[in-house]
């Protein structure tokens, strides 16, 4: 069955610190992975796209890593802020159509204290 | 930033009552879906459609209908609201790669 687990389920860091948030998943043939940030009551905005060639990308604060042969994806983010204060979904689509079909995790709520 | 817009943002209505959520998006995506997320959980597929007059449903059963007239226009319509139908639902267009999110539209169902 294809998943896509995230952990932890929740996070509290203070503000200036750096975290690391998890993805395994279970969709094959697998196309690419993507994080998303969702702010509380908002719609989720992308934050990095990796298909299988890719071990690594930045965005800024955000570093995703993605390990194609364990099934493991990583979010890392540097120096938080108070604005990283959200929800971070890993999304995974296999292949199929151009856009895939998505699969979604639970995502994990991060809270940055200051 | 993305130029996907949903109407109404919060919805508060009664039991029975016919509501339509509108979505619309100004880059000439002909990709286009409505997801449904309930807090905590993940986002489930509901509706989509990959161009004008083409509509299909998602891996979530919903009583909802869309519709898809225009390339921009993707609302979606309940009949009869009930409070199961209470929920967060986001709408969302894509070229084929990248995928853009509306704001969303919460709906309260009494």
């Amino acid at each position: 069955k294809n998943q896509v687990e995230q952990s932890p389920q929740s996070l509290i860091i203070l503000e200036g610190k750096n975290c690391t948030l998890q993805c395994n998943y279970t969709v094959s043939p697998f196309s690419n992975l993507r994080w998303y940030k969702q702010d509380t009551g908002r719609g989720p905005v992308s934050l990095t796209i990796m298909t299988f060639s890719e071990n690594t990308k930045s965005n800024g604060r955000y570093t995703a890593t993605l390990d194609a042969d364990t099934k493991q994806s990583s979010l890392h983010i540097t120096a938080s802020q108070l604005s990283d204060s959200a929800s971070y979904i890993c999304v995974v689509s296999d292949r199929g159509s151009t856009l895939g079909r998505l699969y979604f995790g639970r995502g994990t709520q991060l809270t940055v204290w200051p | 930033e993305a130029d996907i817009y949903q109407t109404p943002r919060y919805l508060v209505i009664g039991t029975g009552k016919k509501i339509t959520l509108e979505c619309s998006q100004t880059m000439g995506h002909d990709k286009m879906y409505w997801y449904q997320q309930d807090p905590g959980m993940e986002l489930h597929l509901i509706h989509y459609s990959y161009g004008v007059n083409s509509t299909e449903k998602g891996d979530l059963s919903s009583e909802s209908t869309v519709s898809r007239i225009r390339t921009e226009h993707f609302p979606l319509t309940l009949e009869s609201a009930r409070p199961s139908h209470t929920s967060q639902y986001l709408c969302a267009s894509s070229d084929g790669g990248e995928l853009f999110f509306g704001e969303g539209s919460r709906l309260t169902v009494l």
